[in-house]
């Protein structure tokens, strides 16, 4: 089966700028997580969604950071602006129903300048 | 609130040489506790889980309640093993809480 897709892979941008990222999770999952994964440290999530609805979004920088998964299938993240505290890569991960496995994607490299 | 620990940042070992990456967590719920893994150039992987209390690459990792730790071991170390390794914990909305990862390089 295809793996999670993400693109794009690398994105530089200045500070204030606004910049998307999008995920397209493993046909059927119905689970769909954001994280991000700043230099040295472990992946930190941002966003869970069930289907299209939002099930955890605690962690999420609402004034900059917004999610979204309209028809329950693909996902975009978008920052504005952005900091340069948000230099990071941005994790997209899947999980089906019936199981306990999250799978990722590749990540989006964002560097902010 | 939840915690994991990962002490070790890097870790060195030869090759055929045992391997112990500690991780221990904080957690007021039932734990339930994963070893995820990522090559160079790869994507982060499910490496074992502990309830599945089974051996994945010659890995295995048993939860120990009393000193609320889940250390990854391997009796002999391979070239191949040299990666990123990630603790996480389960949490109640079927999220995963990472530690913040041990470099393991195996020396040839």
């Amino acid at each position: 089966e295809a793996g999670v897709a993400q693109s794009p892979r690398y994105k530089i941008i200045e500070k204030r700028q606004s910049v998307a990222f999008w995920c397209n999770p493993i046909s059927g999952h119905a689970t769909l997580y954001w994280y991000q994964q700043i230099l040295g440290q472990g992946p930190k999530l941002l966003i869970q969604f069930q289907n299209n609805g939002v099930v955890d979004d605690s962690q999420l920088p609402k004034d900059r950071f917004s999610a979204e998964r309209l028809k329950g299938v693909d996902s975009t993240l978008k920052i504005q602006p952005a900091k340069l505290e948000d230099s990071a890569v941005y994790l997209c991960a899947s999980r089906g129903t019936e199981t306990y496995e999250q799978y990722f994607g590749p990540g989006t490299r964002l560097t902010v300048t | 609130a939840q915690r994991v620990t990962q002490p070790e940042k890097l870790l060195s070992v030869f090759k055929g040489a045992p391997v112990e990456l500690k991780c221990n967590y904080s957690y007021s719920g039932s734990p339930e506790l994963f070893w995820y893994v990522q090559y160079s150039r790869q994507r982060l992987q499910l490496l074992l889980r502990h309830i599945s209390r089974e051996s994945i690459k010659g890995f295995t990792a048993d939860l120990n309640k009393g000193e609320t730790s889940f250390h990854l071991k391997k009796p002999f170390a391979q070239e191949e093993d040299s990666a990123m390794y990630y603790c996480a914990l389960r949490t109640g909305a079927n999220n995963l809480f990472f530690g913040t990862g041990t470099r393991l390089t195996v020396i040839p």
